[in-house]
Order: structure tokens, then sequence, then C-alpha cells
């Protein structure tokens, strides 16, 4: 059971454009998100985070954005740019039950010219 | 630091046969994670450890999978027999401490091709 769920494995956006990627999980207790990319043959490296008394955190071109009565984040690329293509995982921690991550499936992310 | 390291690379091996794998965590950190990615069900986390003690290993498939942290600076994942379904990228990462305080660290990944 996917306790935390990216629906849409792919998503193509041309350069210079928003790229909004999606993430729902049905876990009541987590309180901790975070985005990690990942470039083919590379482990994932972590991007951005948001903590549950947050629903907005930014970074630069990054900011995630979280809604926790839709159970839903999502992250905002802005401008996208071709080096942004990638796969980013979507995780979640309940952390004061656990220090595991529960990851979503990813999305890859394709940025054109 | 160089970062996590794995080894090896790319595996591939028959079925049946014993697979291990190998993680170097980076210096210091005190946590150590072992997760498989595959299309399906993405990356799933397997086994962690916190100071080399075995703290969650509800995610190891089944007992052909077993994992060992015999020190601070060395982990191995074994399957014992290997079977075909078990192909799958394979990675270790490490973290300084209580995750939320710190972000995991991953390696470059084990490819493991079971023929």
């Amino acid at each position: 059971d996917q306790q935390v769920k990216q629906n849409s494995p792919s998503l193509s956006v041309q350069e210079g454009r928003i790229s909004i990627l999606n993430c729902d999980y049905t876990n009541s207790m987590f309180d901790y998100f975070l985005w990690y990319k990942k470039y083919p043959a590379e482990g994932p490296t972590f991007l951005i985070s948001i903590s549950s008394i947050k629903d907005k955190n930014e970074d630069g071109r990054f900011t995630v954005f979280l809604n926790k009565s839709a159970k839903h984040l999502s992250l905002h690329i802005v401008p996208s740019q071709p080096g942004d293509s990638a796969v980013y995982f979507c995780a979640a921690a309940a952390r004061r039950n656990t220090d595991k991550l529960i990851f979503g499936t990813g999305t890859r992310l394709q940025v054109f010219p | 630091d160089a970062g996590v390291i794995q080894s090896p690379r790319h595996e591939v091996t028959e079925m049946g046969q014993e697979v291990t794998l190998r993680c170097k965590p980076i210096s210091g950190h005190d946590y150590l994670f072992w997760y498989r990615q595959t299309m399906m069900r993405g990356l799933e986390l397997l086994i962690y450890f916190n100071n080399n003690v075995p703290i969650d290993d509800s995610g190891m498939p089944e007992d052909r999978f077993s994992a060992k942290m015999p020190n601070a600076s060395f982990s191995t994942l074994k399957i014992q027999p290997s079977e075909p379904r078990d192909s799958a990228v394979y990675f270790c990462a490490s973290s300084l401490n209580k995750m939320g305080t710190d972000t995991q660290y991953f390696g470059p990944g084990t490819r493991l091709t079971v023929l």
C-alpha cells in the first residue's frame, strides 16, 4: 500500500515555464516532507523540505506547498531549466515515531528548449 | 568527504546465486539506510541502522535478504538465493542524526540483474 503517491509518472515542460510536480499522502501522522532529485546513474539528492507547521517553503527557483487538509504537496520550479530534467521523488516521515522516510514512485521531468 | 560509496556499481548474476552489495557511509554519520528502486514501487526502504544496530527491517522482502553493519564504516546487503524479481537498483544512504534535522545522502547505487 503506497502511503506516498506521485500519480504522474512523467511531465514535459518548456524551458522558462513553470513545472508543477504533485504528491499525495495517506498517513495523517506524517509531519515532515521532502523532495529529492535524481539524475541517471546517480543517487537521489536532497532538494527541499517542509515541516507540517508551514504551508510553504521557498528556496530560489524551488517552492514546496503543503495542503494538510488535502494531504497534498506540490513542488513548483520557476523558471524551469533544461538542467532540471531529472526524476523527482516526494518523501514523507512521521518524525515523532520513526527515523525513516517513505518515498513515492517518482515523476520524470523533462524540460525542453 | 567522498560521499557514500557503494560497490559494485553493476552486478549480473544467475538465479540461485548469492549476491553481496557493499556500502561505506559518510564518516561520522549515525544512520545507514538500504533502499531498493523499481519502476512499480519507486524507492522502498528495506532496512535501516542507527549506530550499527538494525532498527527497522520491516521492508526486507523475505528471508532471502539479510543486512549487516559490523562497524560504523561498512554495511552489506546479501541476497541468497537471488531471483529474477530481485533485479533492481539498490541504494545505500546515510545521515548525520535523527532525520528531520538532517537529510539523507545517497550513494550512486548498485544495479543488480538476476538472469
